[in-house]
């Protein structure tokens, strides 16, 4: 079963700022926190993923607790087209005590950006 | 930029028929998946490959599927005799591994109907 919690829906307004919270609690020292989407029956795509720091790239910024305990996924200023699931997930580093970097994907949360 | 590709993109067969379901990842990646989705439910793990073998199956991946890679740029899936809750979207996803990169970058899938 997947290792944490989303809410399974939010609504975003067009140009604003969507936070996506997720809750992992239970993550170990050695597990990074990922984060995928999926628009509509197309193949998930990769966001961004972090370990405990702070991270930005050109789709979203992760903001990850000092306690590690949850994180908050953050679209600056969301579009229609960032209509999506969103899901978080939590996984050791390849090849880290025999991962083999599979994906264990939970319900996710189903982002509705409106104009 | 450099993409997993799929195909068919849709796969109709009856019962009973055997179907392959090709993939060809991203030309340095090393580590292959195959995961499908029940329409309407989440991401499932089928199987990783890594090295020419099959590193890691889920309770899913019974003796009716098997994986290869033909000749270094495909990864199929095979399944030997279809049932109807086989009907799925079945994505293929890949690794660059090691100082490449841990992301898993997803093809846009299998729709396959089992009638």
């Amino acid at each position: 079963d997947a290792k944490t919690t989303q809410p399974p829906s939010m609504d975003c307004a067009e140009g604003r700022a969507a936070n996506l919270p997720c809750n992992h609690s239970t993550i170990s020292g050695n597990e990074y926190v990922y984060w995928y989407r999926q628009i509509h029956s197309q193949g998930p795509q990769y966001i961004i993923h972090g370990l405990k720091n702070n991270e930005t790239n050109e789709m979203a910024s992760l903001i990850i607790t000092e306690d590690r305990k949850s994180s908050t996924l953050i679209l600056p200023h969301a579009t229609l087209r960032d209509t999506a699931v969103y899901y978080c997930i939590v996984r050791v580093a390849l090849s880290y005590g025999g991962s083999q970097g599979n994906l264990i994907f939970g319900k996710g949360t189903k982002l509705s950006v409106k104009p | 930029e450099p993409e997993v590709t799929q195909t068919p993109s849709h796969q109709v067969t009856q019962m009973g028929q055997e179907v392959i379901l090709r993939c060809v990842p991203i030309s340095n990646h090393l580590y292959f998946y195959w995961y499908r989705q029940i329409l309407g439910q989440k991401v499932e793990f089928l199987v990783s490959f890594y090295n020419n073998e099959i590193s890691e199956k889920s309770e899913i991946f019974d003796d009716q599927f098997s994986v290869e890679r033909p000749d270094g740029s495909n990864f199929t899936l095979k399944i030997r005799s279809t049932k109807l809750e086989d009907s799925a979207m079945y994505f293929c996803a890949s690794i660059a591994g090691g100082l490449h990169g841990n992301e898993q970058f997803f093809g846009p899938g299998t729709r396959l109907t089992v009638l």
